[in-house]
């Protein structure tokens, strides 16, 4: 149980372009989900936490104009990083919790994503 | 916003156990105490979780002292695959739960 998914596993873009990553909680009903970041030999940042049906809360520095979180359902979340720059490269991991066991996040298995 | 405090590498030997400490000083009344692991290129995965005392799976066990203020992870008697990041963490009931990650145990198992 508690499987979260995301997809696409990798992804390349050009700069200037807008690359959308997928988060699903595939056997329960994710209330919240956040988006984490994380560069090489580096910790996990958190972006931005999102509540089912609301606007995300983001984390002091990350930009919500660059970074566009839909929370549309009980089962997804969607990550829009928008007019990618190299800079952007880098591993993006979302995390889910349901109401029933709030003190516990389960975790993709991330995305990456690299910018030329 | 409670912060662990963790080694930044231990290095063990197959079939030897590990003990990864964690100092949460200012760790609230309410909050849980939890374990991931990492490994490259993947995203954490869940180890176990704790409040007081101690808690057992089938992979690890969490010691916690009265006062709360730390933790203990040990993995018995550890194998190659075992080599990861272990990152503790305190839920932050104040702040809705938000995970805030240190910088991690790396361990390296060694044969």
């Amino acid at each position: 149980g508690a499987v979260v998914s995301q997809h696409p596993s990798w992804v390349i873009c050009k700069s200037g372009t807008s690359v959308k990553i997928e988060c699903r909680s595939l056997d329960f009903q994710a209330t919240t989900m956040f988006w984490y970041r994380q560069f090489p030999k580096q910790s996990l940042m958190l972006m931005a936490t999102s509540n089912e049906g609301s606007k995300a809360t983001y984390e002091q520095g990350v930009e919500k104009d660059k970074f566009l979180i839909n929370h549309a359902s009980l089962t997804l979340s969607t990550l829009t990083v928008t007019s990618a720059h190299p800079e952007d490269s880098s591993f993006y991991i979302c995390s889910a919790r349901w109401r029933g066991n709030t003190d516990t996040q389960y975790f993709g298995p991330g995305t990456r994503l690299t910018v030329l | 916003l409670a912060k662990t405090t963790q080694p930044i590498s231990m290095d063990s030997y197959e079939g030897q156990e590990v003990n990864i400490t964690c100092s949460h000083n200012n760790i609230a009344t309410n909050d849980y105490i939890t374990w991931y692991q990492q490994f490259p290129s993947q995203g954490p995965r869940f180890i176990i979780q704790g409040y007081k005392t101690k808690v057992t799976n089938e992979v690890a066990s969490l010691f916690i002292p009265a006062d709360r203020k730390s933790s203990t992870l040990s993995l018995p008697r550890v194998s190659l695959s075992d080599t990861a990041v272990y990152y503790c963490l305190v839920g932050d009931q104040a702040a809705g739960n938000k995970l805030t990650f240190g910088g991690g145990t790396r361990v390296l198992v060694k044969p």
